[in-house]
């Protein structure tokens, strides 16, 4: 399986918002709604920030939002600030009962 | 509270076995819906997915790994054990013990800080 497609990078100015795309297959993205993304401060272990597609754990900010549609993911987040700077990852459970990570983008503010 | 930790040799040679141990608290791995994995990931590069050993004993590995690795629980102990043949200066990286809550979706809701291994 190959990893899921993610911009190696974006940018934005504080209080704007940015999305970060996940392109998958219909054998991950596509086939159910177990999409997650993770936040990995610098020098971190990842936090979990996103489950199945759209849902925020408690404690996390309601400027991160998720959705999908058909093979693609994608995570928003508005009204950035300058600690939402790190490296973000998005991964899909497959048809296949396997995981699969994106390839991870850098947010810089 | 879930915590995970793991634990295994910081450096081992071209060829050798890799045996990681994650130690956990806060669930027990015999409880419908539980899950641990290990993930890994190289220095400045991508996460990748490894593995995972369900409360049912169910163990799936990642295809490109799979002839590689064995993982193996140990319920009494609250212990997970993942084992990598072969190893490779390639994988260098740092690896994170994980549990995964099907009820979340398959999300990854609690990681280990991550041990990293360098292969030299």
């Amino acid at each position: 399986q190959s990893a899921l497609t993610q911009p190696a990078s974006v940018s934005g100015s504080p209080g704007q918002s940015l999305t970060i795309s996940c392109t998958g297959t219909n054998s991950d993205i596509g086939w159910y709604n177990y999409v997650s993304w993770y936040q990995q401060l610098p020098g971190k272990a990842p936090k979990y920030i996103i489950y199945e597609v759209s849902n925020r754990p408690s404690g996390v900010s309601d400027r991160f939002s998720g959705s999908k549609s058909d093979n693609t993911a994608s995570l928003t987040i508005s009204g950035l600030q300058a600690g939402d700077e790190a490296d973000y990852y998005c991964c899909s459970y497959t048809r296949n009962a396997t995981l699969v990570f994106g390839s991870g983008t850098t947010v810089t503010v | 509270q879930i915590t995970l930790k793991e634990s295994g040799p910081t450096l081992v040679k071209p060829t050798q076995t890799l045996t990681l141990t994650c130690t956990f608290s806060g669930f027990s791995l015999s409880t419908s819906g539980m899950g641990v994995g290990w993930i890994r990931q190289p220095p400045g590069k991508a996460l990748e997915w490894l593995a995972l050993i369900y409360w049912n004993d169910d163990k799936p590995y990642s295809p490109s790994l799979k002839s590689r690795l064995t993982i193996t629980k140990d319920t009494s102990k609250n212990q997970v054990v993942l084992q990598m043949t072969n190893m490779d200066p390639q994988d260098t990286a740092t690896y994170f013990c994980v549990h995964l809550a099907k009820y979340l979706g398959n999300t990854f809701d609690v990681w280990g800080q991550g041990t990293m291994v360098t292969v030299s």
